[in-house]
């Protein structure tokens, strides 16, 4: 019973194409967050969503975009990939008033050739 | 322009001895943080937080020390375990918004 899941773990794919990430929360939490760890290590926040309404958006190109059908999952798609774009990127979720105490997902790697 | 520093990117540590990991910030106004715990191919799970309002927290073998003057915090983990070989990320956030992470601190615990 997995709290925050993604799919895929690992994605290889050529400049240029689109792709999705997933991730899904069985937590009951109300916000959930995406971040891009890049080669340096550090954890940068993306996006974050609130009951499905998006509360941080973070200086990130319009080529990603996240939407989220419900409080359970938030998805990231990304157009038009670029070799810059090669990271891990992590979900996560918070409990309502809790929101510094994040729960993350195992992580997608992203890598783009 | 990073907010959040953690300035060892790696220590090693005998078993059964102190691990003490620092992070430094440079943002007054950052009034929580927390440390983060990260095995490899998983994500961070939460460790252990520090309100601004306290100088210490303490829980089992983890103890977070806050020096606000300083803008300094540090990770005390007595005695350190091999199972404790992780990366530990320093993250803060001002009033519950976004957390800021700093790069993370490789330790490995020999035993």
């Amino acid at each position: 019973d997995t709290a925050v899941s993604q799919t895929p773990k690992y994605l290889v794919t050529q400049m240029g194409n689109d792709k999705s990430i997933k991730c899904e929360q069985n937590l009951g939490h109300d916000t959930m967050y995406w971040y891009k760890q890049d080669s340096k290590k550090f954890l940068k926040i993306m996006f974050s969503y609130n009951n499905k309404e998006l509360i941080i958006n973070e200086t990130v190109p319009n080529r990603f975009s996240p939407k989220s059908p419900d409080k359970a999952h938030l998805n990231l798609h990304i157009n038009s990939l670029e070799l810059g774009d090669s990271a891990v990127y992590f979900c996560a979720s918070s409990r309502p008033g809790q929101k510094v105490t994040q729960y993350f997902g195992p992580g997608t790697r992203l890598l783009v050739l | 322009d990073q907010q959040v520093k953690q300035n060892s990117p790696s220590l090693s540590v005998q078993e059964g001895r102190i691990s003490i990991l620092n992070c430094d910030y440079t943002n007054s106004m950052f009034d929580y943080f927390l440390w983060y715990k990260k095995y490899p191919a998983e994500g961070p799970t939460f460790l252990i937080s520090i309100s601004s309002i306290k100088d210490k927290n303490e829980d089992g073998r983890f103890t977070v020390f806050l020096n606000k003057s300083a803008k300094h915090l540090s990770l005390h983990i007595v005695p350190s375990q091999p199972g404790d070989s992780a990366v530990y990320f320093c993250a803060a956030s001002r009033y519950g918004n976004k957390l800021v992470f700093g790069a993370g601190t490789i330790l490995r615990v020999k035993s």
